[in-house]
């Protein structure tokens, strides 16, 4: 069975300028997350998902950042505009409901310079 | 909110040193217990999970005991190898949703 599949692994990018992330969860997850991992610490909760509907977002930065699940399935993060400080590995997991075993992606190394 | 405090690291050991990670959490409901590896490059994997007291997670030789009269979920080993090196994330979730919250890792470095 493939895990959860996350693109791209690294980007670079300058300030101002916007990226994105992509994210596959296991099939037949229905509880998808997106965690943000500074360097040093433990990952931090974006945003969840159960199907396309966002339960937790308390965490997202509204002014910049924008996330989706269309049709419950597969998951983008959007920044824009990107700051320095949002440097950092953005993960992606999924879970099957009432499981709370999450199953994460390699995820993606930001770099905004 | 609820919470998880582990040890700080890093941590260096010998190899076949005996390892103890603590871990103590905070929560309003009764929670799923977890610990998480990240191996050098890698992405985090589900190393043992326990999901209510007195349960004893184990895996690849590591062992969790949920303790709730603590609220402890301490990580230990008895022998541990070269293999081990790598960053150990305590976790917990809440039953009533599926929110997770993670401690902020230990590093573990092993010597040969």
């Amino acid at each position: 069975e493939a895990g959860v599949v996350q693109s791209p692994r690294y980007k670079i990018i300058e300030k101002k300028q916007p990226v994105a992330f992509w994210c596959n969860p296991i099939s037949g997850h229905n509880t998808l997350y997106w965690y943000r991992q500074n360097l040093g610490q433990g990952p931090e909760l974006l945003i969840r998902y159960e199907n396309e509907e966002a339960v937790d977002d308390s965490q997202l930065p509204k002014d910049r950042f924008s996330a989706e699940r269309l049709k419950g399935v597969d998951s983008t993060l959007k920044i824009q505009p990107a700051e320095l400080g949002d440097s950092a590995v953005y993960l992606c997991a999924s879970s099957a409901v009432g499981s709370g075993e999450a199953f994460f992606g390699q995820g993606t190394r930001l770099t905004v310079v | 909110g609820d919470s998880v405090t582990q040890m700080e690291g890093p941590v260096t050991l010998s190899e076949e040193a005996f390892l103890t990670i603590n871990c103590t959490y905070t929560a309003t409901g009764y929670p799923s217990l977890f610990w998480y590896v990240q191996y050098p490059g890698e992405g985090l994997q589900l190393l043992l999970k326990a999901t209510k007291a007195d349960d004893k997670g184990s895996n690849k030789g590591f062992e969790a005991t949920y303790r709730k009269e603590t609220t402890s979920f301490h990580l230990e080993k008895g022998s541990v190898q070269v293999s081990d090196s790598a960053v150990y994330f305590c976790a917990l979730s809440d039953r009533k949703d599926d929110k997770i919250i993670f401690g902020k890792g230990t590093r573990l470095h092993i010597l040969p």
